[in-house]
């Protein structure tokens, strides 16, 4: 079975631009869970979402979005890119209800100048 | 926000020794999750617990569920160069979500 998947692998953007990172999960896996993760502050939950809808929110402002289709994949989307954003944007699968086990991506390095 | 206290920070170690670190949380947590992450790679999952005082095994590595739901450990025995990487705990509420530990830095000598 083939892992979870997210692309692109490496991002470099401006300040100010806006950026759509991607994530397919494993087959048969409903929901999908976006992460951050930096070295000062390490892995913070973003969002997750199950079936199309938002199932659980971080403590992200509003310019942290995401969305997922009707397959399960999920994108997520930053505008108004700030410095801080750099960071390795991670995606995780599970089946969503029942088992719970999350298994991540290799993530999207994404770097801010 | 919520947070996992998670140590040793980092540990540096001779090749054939015992690893031991933990989780501790002042949230109560429905599954406690293991995972390793090597550079440049997504976490790994090692072991998932869903029972409190459950003590879970995954070959060299030993997981328990605390007793009062805020707390984890993992064991690794007889270390190998192959486990050199950054360790996180997670703790999951009911609702999914999940927190994670600072992590602890595993070094380990041939």
């Amino acid at each position: 079975k083939a892992g979870v998947t997210q692309t692109p692998r490496y991002l470099i953007k401006t300040r100010g631009q806006q950026v759509t990172l991607s994530c397919s999960p494993i087959s048969g896996h409903r929901s999908v869970s976006w992460y951050q993760q930096t070295p000062g502050q390490g892995l913070q939950f973003l969002f997750e979402y199950f079936s199309e809808t938002q199932r659980n929110k971080g403590n992200f402002p509003g310019r942290f979005s995401g969305r997922q289709f009707s397959n399960s994949r999920s994108e997520m989307n930053v505008s108004t890119l700030e410095l801080g954003d750099s960071a390795l944007y991670l995606c995780a699968s599970s089946m969503g209800q029942g088992e719970r086990e999350q298994y991540f991506g290799p993530g999207t390095r994404l770097t801010v100048t | 926000g919520q947070q996992l206290n998670q140590s040793p920070q980092s540990m540096f170690i001779q090749e054939g020794e015992d690893v031991s670190m933990n989780c501790t949380s002042s949230s109560i947590f429905n599954t406690w999750l293991w995972y390793k992450q090597e550079p440049g790679e997504g976490p790994v999952l090692l072991i998932a617990l869903y029972k409190a005082g459950e003590l879970t095994s995954n070959g060299r590595l030993t997981a328990q569920f605390g007793i009062t739901r805020k707390d984890s450990f993992l064991n690794i025995s007889a270390s190998i160069p192959s486990d050199v990487g950054i360790y996180f705990c997670a703790g999951q509420f009911n609702t999914g979500k999940l927190i994670f530990g600072q992590g602890t830095t595993l070094q380990v000598k041939p």
